[in-house]
């Protein structure tokens, strides 16, 4: 079965510091990576996708991810916090040979003023 | 405006009453999916549909039907509910599976 981890179901930064928020998959096969956000009693929205093109994804609101393959990695970042990036982070994966979703079981950001 | 919307937002039942929550997407999405939501496990898929007609089974099946008669319809069924089924419920649809899913704003499920 395909598994995907989010380490740290709680990460809380101040303003403008860096955020980062981990996600490692397992998979043999080469994977669709995705990240989004879900902000308070809302859906979930696509922040970025990773399809087999470059391997640094740049997405909305200021975050990218790099994907790693010798890490099973696919962590993102942003360089400087802001107050409106708080919201539970999910990092998802697909497989090019399947046609299910996995997601991971998510991250609350805090941002500190 | 391109949306997926889910009817109802909220609903309480007792165990064993036979529900439907209904979703529907004006994008003309192939792909549709249905998670569901708890606390510390994430997002679950339940179901999913390649197209009309095409439905198959996520990685919580139990307890749950699908159907896609049209392609813009892709109604949960629970034929009788139990309390594990207490949840927040999530219809998403995308032109493909490999595209963006956009997902709507989401069902709370309480079964007492």
């Amino acid at each position: 079965a395909q598994s995907v981890t989010q380490l740290g179901s709680h990460v809380s930064v101040s303003e403008g510091a860096l955020v980062l928020l981990r996600c490692n998959y397992s998979s043999s096969v080469p994977p669709y990576l995705f990240w989004y956000v879900q902000y308070p009693n809302q859906g979930l929205q696509l922040l970025l996708k990773y399809t087999s093109a470059a391997t640094l994804v740049k997405g909305i609101n200021g975050f990218e991810a790099e994907f790693k393959k010798s890490e099973t990695s696919f962590h993102l970042t942003k360089p400087s916090a802001h107050m409106s990036d708080a919201a539970e982070y999910f990092c998802a994966v697909s497989l090019s040979t399947g046609n299910q979703f996995y997601f991971g079981t998510g991250t609350s950001l805090t941002v500190i003023p | 405006e391109a949306q997926v919307t889910q009817n109802p937002r909220y609903l309480i039942t007792v165990t064993g009453k036979k529900l439907t929550v209904t979703c529907s997407q004006n994008m003309n999405h192939e792909y549709m999916s249905w998670y569901r939501q708890d606390p510390g496990l994430g997002l679950r898929q339940i179901y999913y549909s390649m197209n009309v007609e095409v439905t198959d089974k996520g990685d919580v099946p139990e307890g749950y039907k699908v159907s896609r008669k049209e392609k813009r319809n892709f109604p949960l069924i629970l034929e009788s509910p139990s309390p594990n089924q207490t949840s927040l419920y999530f219809c998403a649809s995308s032109l493909r599976w490999v595209n963006e899913q956009f997902f709507g704003p989401g069902t709370r499920l309480t079964v007492l």
